[in-house]
């Protein structure tokens, strides 16, 4: 049974086209990330939630937002696409907090391609 | 800032191999470390994961071991089958309070019948 879903499976827009991609929980976990993985590079963390409070990375460019409105679904928003951004946009769970040592719980990913 | 590496990038053995996959981190002030599997095209899948308090972790036909003050942990996996070929990724957390998981770029494995 998949706990960590992700919808769509392939997603194609287009330059500058606002898409958004969704994840959802069936864990009940607090903490949620939104992790961007490119061809054989390793998977960066954009963000995450801790319950309702966002955490942005640094590094996280702005055209990339994200939105929780309950525990099980989380969400990622591209304001205006690039051909930089086509990757592998990787969603996880874990039971939280930072000083635990729990596992994190990864869906499929959802593969972007801007065109 | 916290680096991980993982040597070799791309591995290929027989089927029935014992092999190691390495990795190396920067900061060893770690408060853990774990193992994934990476199928092409999809998602991670957690295998084992290691405390700073602890030398290492089985399960089944892996085993992981932790060096925090050398910065290092290995990946065995023994007597090899041709399913066990994906891409394996090590990731670290860090002390210092964050949830943040840091990653290697992974070493694609291929075993081969």
């Amino acid at each position: 049974d998949a706990m960590v879903i992700q919808n769509p499976r392939y997603q194609v827009t287009q330059f500058g086209k606002p898409v958004t991609l969704s994840c959802s929980q069936t864990l009940n976990h607090n903490v949620m990330y939104w992790y961007q993985q490119k061809s054989s590079q390793a998977p960066k963390l954009l963000f995450h939630y801790y319950d309702k409070d966002f955490n942005n990375e640094a590094d996280t460019p702005d055209n990339f937002q994200s939105r929780r409105p309950n525990t099980s679904f989380c969400f990622l928003d591209i304001r205006s696409p690039g051909l930089g951004d086509a990757a592998m946009y990787l969603c996880a769970t874990s039971r939280a907090g930072h000083t635990t040592n729990e596992k994190l719980f990864f869906g499929s990913g959802t593969q972007l391609s801007v065109l | 800032k916290q680096e991980v590496t993982q040597i070799p990038a791309a591995l290929s053995v027989p089927e029935g191999e014992n092999l190691v996959l390495n990795c190396s981190f920067t900061d060893s002030a770690i408060y853990n470390l774990q193992w994934f599997r990476q199928d092409p095209g999809k998602g991670l899948t957690s295998l084992l994961l290691i405390q700073s308090s602890q030398r290492e972790q089985t399960s089944g036909r892996l085993n992981a071991s932790l060096d925090k003050s050398s910065g290092r942990s290995t990946l065995y996996i023994a007597a090899s089958q041709p399913g066990d070929s994906a891409t394996y990724l090590c990731a670290v957390k860090g002390q210092g309070g964050s949830e943040k998981l840091v990653f290697g770029k992974g070493t694609k494995l291929t075993v081969n019948p």
